[in-house]
């Protein structure tokens, strides 16, 4: 049994193409945000990390923004690959009490890559 | 990075019976272990904290009668779905975190997940 949910949101682009996918935090005492790419039938992969003293972070291809304000993340991926097509989800660390260390996903974003 | 592995990939059972998957740190001590379940084109949802030597923390409206979580070492957890019905048909995915982490603002390791189908 599946249970009725909302679906993911989806974003299609053409390989070569910048992607943005934007994700929606809930606590606004949350000091560490993680970037997660989840293939098909496979566990959360570590894409990209920021802690909250920072409004952005570069990696390979990637890059995070952090607005604090209005508790926002967005992942950008310079020239997407097919290889890139994949479920993203950003995650909220909880760093206090009886919650320490936990994760908290968002929604998450279908990325489809076309060649 | 670290890997977390978790066994089996995915299972079929029958209504009624026990399903047990296990989670283990091959190259790091968790004292932490996270265990998650994820419907179809939906995120990750936290069951369970699992600690070693003590008790899960469960959360809220997660049965720990019919989930139940054992992390006997620091390497291991493993999670048993009692009495399983096709309604807990799911991905089960469980992730850990090195003991040796600077606090909590360090990378969880996932568990390549598994397919549990209760026919």
């Amino acid at each position: 049994g599946e249970s009725v949910g909302l679906h993911l949101p989806t974003l299609s682009v053409q390989e070569g193409d910048n992607s943005i996918i934007n994700c929606a935090y809930s606590n606004s005492a949350s000091d560490y945000f993680i970037w997660y790419k989840q293939e098909s039938g496979k566990g959360p992969q570590f894409i990209i990390d920021i802690r909250s003293n920072m409004d952005k972070r570069q990696g390979q291809r990637v890059t995070v923004l952090l607005n604090k304000t209005v508790k926002h993340l967005s992942l950008q991926i310079a020239a997407t690959q097919p290889g890139d097509s994949a479920v993203y989800f950003c995650a909220e660390v909880h760093a206090g009490g009886t919650s320490y260390g936990k994760l908290t996903f968002g929604q998450g974003t279908i990325l489809t890559v076309h060649p | 990075g670290a890997v977390v592995s978790q066994h089996p990939s995915w299972v079929i059972c029958k209504s009624g019976t026990s399903v047990k998957i296990e989670c283990r740190s091959l190259d790091f001590q968790a004292t932490t272990m996270f265990w998650y379940r994820q419907f179809p084109k939906q995120s990750l949802m936290l069951m369970a904290t699992s600690n070693e030597g003590s008790k899960a923390t469960y959360e809220q409206g997660v049965e720990k009668d019919k989930f139940l979580i054992n992390h006997a070492s620091l390497t291991l957890s493993t999670l048993t779905v009692t009495s399983a019905h096709p309604e807990d048909s799911s991905f089960y995915i469980c992730s850990a975190r090195d003991i040796l982490g600077q606090g909590v603002n360090t990378e969880a390791f996932f568990g390549q997940g598994t397919r549990l189908t209760v026919v």
